[in-house]
């Protein structure tokens, strides 16, 4: 079974910094393309970003609103996806989720996001 | 970036009654190497990550209840429940994944009257 774990948010002051981390099952994060995505409470989803299969040099792309303070990263060893948060700012509140492209377990589905993990809650305030 | 639009931003429908919600895109989200809209449709509840429930704008996933369906291509799409029932209570969000950022719609939330 595909199954996504997000760990690692809670409380931190603006300007600090935290690291989630989302550990994978049912398959390797080396071939997937691997995307967090946040949603504010009471609001709407928003992409975060991604990092693309080894196969494919790994790349990664940012949203503007985050690129420059976030890095997303992975573990092979560990089957483990990562996002440092540097810098944060209290619009950062929200809750993250890690998810992948649904042909990770399908290679005749598309580039849509499935599964989804639980969600790890994030909340810079003073 | 390809903007996404949805309306309305809330519904309200009896029980057993049709749901429509629209959304629409800034820019054609139709793959040409595919010939397949990059659209999917989720279901989100209250304290749960998203769920699929339409993906290529009209390809109804596996599980999910045939009253449920989408339709449109290019920029206009709609998502639609023939005969709403209580557990489809929910946020609907539509998406676009035919290239980065990716972008979802603001969501409807869909209620029963």
């Amino acid at each position: 079974e595909v199954q996504l774990v997000e760990s690692g948010g809670g409380l931190v002051e603006p300007g600090g910094s935290l690291r989630l981390s989302c550990a994978a099952s049912g398959f390797t994060v080396t071939n997937a393309y691997m995307t967090w995505v946040r949603q504010a409470p009471g609001k709407g989803l928003e992409w975060v970003g991604r990092i693309k299969s080894k196969p494919e040099r790994g790349t990664i792309d940012y949203a503007a609103p985050v690129r420059g303070r976030f890095s997303i990263s992975r573990d092979d060893s560990k089957n483990t996806l990562y996002l440092q948060m540097n810098s944060l700012k209290t619009e950062d509140t929200a809750v993250y989720y890690c998810t992948t492209y649904s042909w990770v377990v399908d290679s005749t589905r598309g580039n849509w996001f499935d599964p989804w993990g639980q969600g790890t809650l994030v909340t810079v305030s003073s | 970036d390809i903007v996404m639009t949805q309306s309305p931003d809330s519904l309200a429908v009896s029980l057993g009654e049709r749901a429509t919600i629209n959304c629409k895109s800034s820019q054609s989200v139709l793959n040409t190497s595919n010939n397949k809209n990059d659209l999917v449709w989720y279901q989100q509840k209250p304290g749960q990550p998203p769920k699929v429930l339409i993906y290529w704008a009209s390809a109804r996933e596996s599980g999910v209840p045939d009253r449920f369906s989408g339709s449109g291509s290019g920029t206009d799409f709609t998502l639609t429940i023939s005969s709403l029932q209580a557990e489809d209570v929910a946020t609907y969000y539509c998406q676009q994944y035919l290239r980065t950022p990716i972008t979802f719609g603001q969501g409807t939330r869909l209620e029963i009257k």
